[in-house]
């Protein structure tokens, strides 16, 4: 069975910092890999996935993620921190081959400060 | 369109109320989630709608009924509930039968049971 695990509950970067939220993933099949950002009272949005094809994928709102099977992980950056980065993000994982399941890890809560 | 739109967003219900959550989404998307998410958690799945039917129903009390009268809408029907039921309630779809595209959520109907 697949699953994702990140690293750190909270994340806290100054405005302008690089942000780097960790995501290592377990399946014994090659994954899909997405990240979803949910800001307060709201649902979840997809900001990027992988699928294959390229490791480097780039997102919306300035975000990207590498895939590294070497390291099964598959970390957000985002070189420059703003504000209204400040959110709830889930790194998911799903099953090459199909199947209707996505599998959200714990999430990490970013905070941006002045 | 490329919304999934929930209603009611906010609902207070009694533990002897009959109420109804509905979802509805326009892109052609022949998959449909119910997932459930208590403050400061992931979400966690509770049902998969593939074609209108439903393939996955992952241990949910049958206080929860969900019904999918169409490709375009999903219901969840409540009964009984308890207060330890209250929570978000996300709605999602995604293309085919599988999640190597990624979901699209709605925003969420916010549950409070009293």
């Amino acid at each position: 069975a697949q699953s994702v695990t990140q690293l750190g509950s909270h994340v806290s970067v100054s405005e302008g910092a690089l942000v780097l939220l960790r995501c290592n993933y377990s399946s014994s099949v090659p994954p899909y890999l997405f990240w979803y950002v949910q800001y307060p009272n709201q649902g979840l949005q997809l900001l990027l996935k992988y699928t294959t094809g390229a490791t480097l994928v780039k997102g919306i709102n300035g975000f990207e993620a590498e895939f590294k099977k070497s390291e099964t992980s598959f970390h957000l950056t985002k070189p420059s921190a703003h504000m209204s980065d400040a959110a709830e993000y889930f790194c998911a994982v799903s099953r090459t081959g199909g199947g209707n399941k996505l599998t959200f890890g714990t999430g990490t809560q970013l905070k941006v400060e002045l | 369109d490329t919304e999934v739109t929930q209603t009611p967003k906010h609902l207070v219900m009694g533990m002897t109320n009959k109420k109804s959550l509905k979802c509805e989404q326009h892109m052609g998307h022949r998959a449909m989630y119910w997932y459930k998410q208590k403050a400061k958690k992931p979400p966690e799945l509770m049902f998969v709608y593939s074609y209108e039917k439903l393939s996955i129903n992952e241990s949910v009390p049958s206080r929860f009924s969900p019904e999918c009268p169409n490709s375009s809408l999903l219901n969840l029907h409540l009964h009984a509930l308890q207060p330890e039921d209250s929570a978000l309630y996300l709605c999602a779809s995604s293309q085919a039968d599988n999640a190597n595209y990624g979901y699209t959520f709605g925003s969420g109907t916010r549950l409070t049971v009293v």
